[in-house]
């Protein structure tokens, strides 16, 4: 494990259920991100949060909803998505969001299927 | 923004054998290059990381240089185990955002 918890690892969910991916980390980092990882497609920053403030929205679509109660937990609410947003959906954490040197520590992401 | 490309997709190296992998960028602002390991079934793991400020940086078996006039940086694997075989990705730090390369798929035949 490294420190960064991801719930469920997998997931099928049809395009009309609403579900909720969940991100958890115990290691003091103040900053936390949801990546979206496509086959063969580089990672895709989706959300930031720092200090359990959204500093980033790249232009995701409406039906991807972030939450971030505290610093140490983070959720991706999802409702009517597409099949081509089957994907990992991957949550990281770092010591600042602000800080140039820091690398990100990964969970191990959420397998996503819509069908 | 910055664009990150790397090279080689996929890579397959005899055992034993030295594995590198490229990657170029395009913002000079830049300063700051993590590389990650993804094995099967988990996450990026950071591996290695160098500072615009450092030519090369080495720990045990690989070793990462950077070419600020260039723009390109490389990883470095020597005697490379079937244990190294995973998905490599390079990233570039620009402001307070990364931006990662496609990936590099590592293959170490035994």
């Amino acid at each position: 494990e490294t420190g960064v918890t991801q719930t469920p690892r997998h997931l099928v969910m049809g395009m009309t259920n609403k579900k909720s991916l969940k991100c958890e980390q115990h290691l003091g980092h103040n900053a936390m991100y949801w990546y979206k990882q496509s086959a063969k497609k580089p990672l895709e920053l989706m959300f930031v949060y720092s200090l359990e403030e959204r500093v980033e929205n790249n232009s995701v679509p409406s039906r991807f909803s972030p939450e971030c109660p505290n610093s140490s937990h983070l959720f991706l609410h999802l409702h009517t998505l597409q099949p081509e947003d089957s994907a990992l959906y991957l949550c990281a954490s770092s010591q600042d969001a602000g800080q140039a040197y820091y690398g990100y520590t990964f969970g191990s992401g959420t397998r996503l299927t819509v069908v | 923004g910055e664009n990150v490309e790397q090279h080689p997709s996929t890579l397959s190296v005899q055992e034993g054998d030295s594995a590198v992998i490229k990657c170029t960028y395009s913002d000079s602002a830049s300063n700051y290059f993590p590389w990650y390991k993804q094995e099967l079934g988990k996450g990026p793991q950071l591996i290695i990381d160098i500072r615009s400020n450092v030519g090369e940086k080495k720990d045990q078996r690989i070793a990462v240089t950077l070419n600020k006039t260039a723009k390109h940086f490389s990883l470095h694997i020597t005697e490379t185990q079937p244990e190294d075989s995973a998905v490599y990705f390079c990233a570039a730090r620009d402001f307070n955002k990364f931006y990662f390369g496609s990936g590099t798929k590592l293959n170490v035949k035994p």
